[in-house]
C-alpha cells in the first residue's frame, strides 16, 4: 500500500521568510497529493492540491510542486505570517481510493 | 465546499461501555466515508473505508469487532467503539468525498475521553 513520509517534523521561521515542507510517496499509481493545514483540535483543512498531470500549483502565497519521477512533492510557503502557524499534512491518493497521511510538520512563525 | 458534520464533538465515557459518533454529508450523497483516528501530537490515522451498503474495509491492525462502522444511507455512517478502554482515548475523524476521486471534506472529529 501507500507510504507517505513527511518532513521536518518541525519547522520554525522568521515572520515574512519562506517555509518548504517536503513529502515523498511509494505508490507511483498515486496521482492527488492534497495539502492540510489542521489547527489545535480542529479538522484538517484543505489548503491546495495537484494531480500528476501538472507540475506545479500556486495559489497566492501557497505553492505546490510535484516531481512524478522522484515521487516527490513539497509544499512552499512564501511570506509567512503568524496565522500560518499550524500543523500541515501532506497526503496521497491513487484514483478514488483512501486518502494516506503523511505524518505531519508543526510550523512555528517567529514574529 | 461540501459539508460533513460529525457528532458528538466530545463525549466522555466509563471504560466497558459503548460509545457511537455519526459523520453525515449534509448537501451530498456519499457512497463512500473514511474513519481516521489521531492521538495527540500525530498524523492521521485511516481506521475503516466505510462503503454504503456493504461492510466496511478496515486496516491491518483495527479490530473490526471492536470498531462497528455502519453505512446504511448515503449521508450517514457510523463508528462504534465497543467496550472502550482508555487507550481508545483519541480524536476520531470522518470524511467524506461528494464526487468519485474528488475533494476529502471532514467532520469536525470527535474528542473520545474513556476513564
Amino acid at each position: 500500500g501507500e507510504n507517505v513520509e513527511q518532513h521536518p517534523s518541525t519547522l520554525s521561521v522568521q515572520e515574512g521568510d519562506s517555509a518548504v515542507i517536503k513529502c515523498t510517496y511509494s505508490d507511483s499509481a498515486s496521482n492527488y497529493f492534497p495539502w492540510y493545514k489542521q489547527e489545535l483540535g480542529k479538522r484538517p483543512q484543505l489548503i491546495i492540491d495537484i494531480r500528476s498531470n501538472v507540475g506545479e500549483k500556486k495559489d497566492q502565497r501557497i505553492a505546490v510542486t510535484l516531481n512524478k519521477t522522484a515521487k516527490h512533492f513539497s509544499l512552499h510557503i512564501t511570506e509567512t505570517q503568524p496565522e500560518d502557524s499550524a500543523v500541515y499534512f501532506c497526503a496521497a491518493r491513487e484514483g478514488a481510493s483512501k486518502i494516506i497521511f503523511g505524518s505531519g510538520t508543526r510550523l512555528s512563525i517567529r514574529p | 465546499g461540501a459539508v460533513v458534520s460529525q457528532h458528538p464533538s466530545r463525549v466522555i465515557c466509563k471504560s466497558g461501555t459503548s460509545v457511537k459518533i455519526e459523520c453525515r454529508s449534509l448537501d451530498f450523497q456519499a457512497t463512500t466515508m473514511f474513519w481516521y483516528r489521531q492521538f495527540p501530537k500525530q498524523s492521521l490515522m485511516l481506521m475503516a473505508t466505510s462503503n454504503e451498503g456493504s461492510k466496511a474495509t478496515y486496516e491491518q491492525g483495527v479490530e473490526k469487532d471492536k470498531f462497528l462502522i455502519n453505512h446504511a444511507s448515503l449521508t450517514l455512517s457510523t463508528l462504534t467503539v465497543t467496550s472502550a478502554h482508555p487507550e481508545d482515548s483519541s480524536f476520531y475523524i470522518c470524511s467524506a468525498t461528494d464526487r468519485v476521486a474528488g475533494e476529502l471534506f471532514f467532520g469536525e472529529g470527535s474528542r473520545l475521553t474513556v476513564l
